[in-house]
């Protein structure tokens, strides 16, 4: 099945900085990668997705890169802010989410200094 | 976007007592759910795939008889956490996604702790 690695597992950053999260996955048939912000007890929620026919994909101050042929994507986060401090994860799936439910990375802790 | 609601938000159980966890799509129709599991401070398990109208098909090293899961109409899937252990205690967390769409909507989750 999918493996998905993600790293760092924890990232401290001044606010205003950028910050980069990066995922591998072992799947070469997964074509879905979506990025999920969660807070303490909460549910994720999506903050950006990317297909497989896609290289990159940006939405205001977040980005995301595929690199299909090395199997990794990037998440970038520019000009932090405090409310950006939570938790990261990113997955991998073969069908969009929709037929194939999703294989998430270890998730980054990312911390906003003031 | 979509919502899918779950209930119940907390519960907390006697050893050996089971647990029914509901996994509601509020605004669409869901022929497809599934259940996460997440330890604190870990990343999220995919338990079980939810099928409307057939079995669930769970993942490897996920004991079906202990987590029973039915999905009896196409806005309903329900886990039922049978027999629970203190080391079931655990957040529990389904997603759906709309017909043709590609975003997993998460419901809020449940913690569940068996004492």
């Amino acid at each position: 099945g999918e493996n998905v690695e993600q790293h760092p597992s924890t990232l401290s950053v001044q606010e205003g900085d950028s910050a980069v999260i990066k995922c591998t996955y072992s799947d070469s048939a997964s074509n879905y990668f979506p990025w999920y912000k969660q807070e303490l007890g909460k549910r994720p929620q999506l903050i950006i997705d990317i297909r497989s026919n896609v290289g990159e994909k940006k939405d205001q101050r977040i980005a995301v890169t595929l690199n299909k042929t090395a199997k990794h994507f990037s998440l970038h986060i520019t000009e932090t802010q405090p409310e950006d401090s939570a938790v990261y994860f990113c997955a991998a799936s073969r069908a969009g989410g929709g037929a194939d439910g999703l294989t998430f990375g270890k998730g980054t802790h990312l911390i906003i200094q003031p | 976007g979509a919502v899918v609601s779950q209930h119940p938000s907390r519960v907390i159980c006697k050893s050996g007592t089971s647990v029914k966890i509901e996994c509601r799509s509020l605004d669409f129709q869901a022929t497809t759910m599934f259940w996460y599991r997440q330890f604190p401070k870990q990343s999220l398990m995919l338990m079980a795939t939810s099928n409307e109208g057939s079995k669930a098909t769970y993942e490897q090293g996920v004991e079906k008889d202990k987590f029973l899961i039915n999905h009896a109409s196409l806005t309903l899937s329900t886990l039922t956490v049978t027999s629970a252990h203190p080391e079931d205690s655990s957040f529990y967390i389904c997603s759906a996604t709309t017909s043709g769409g590609r975003e997993a909507f998460f419901g809020q989750g449940t913690r569940l702790t068996v004492v």
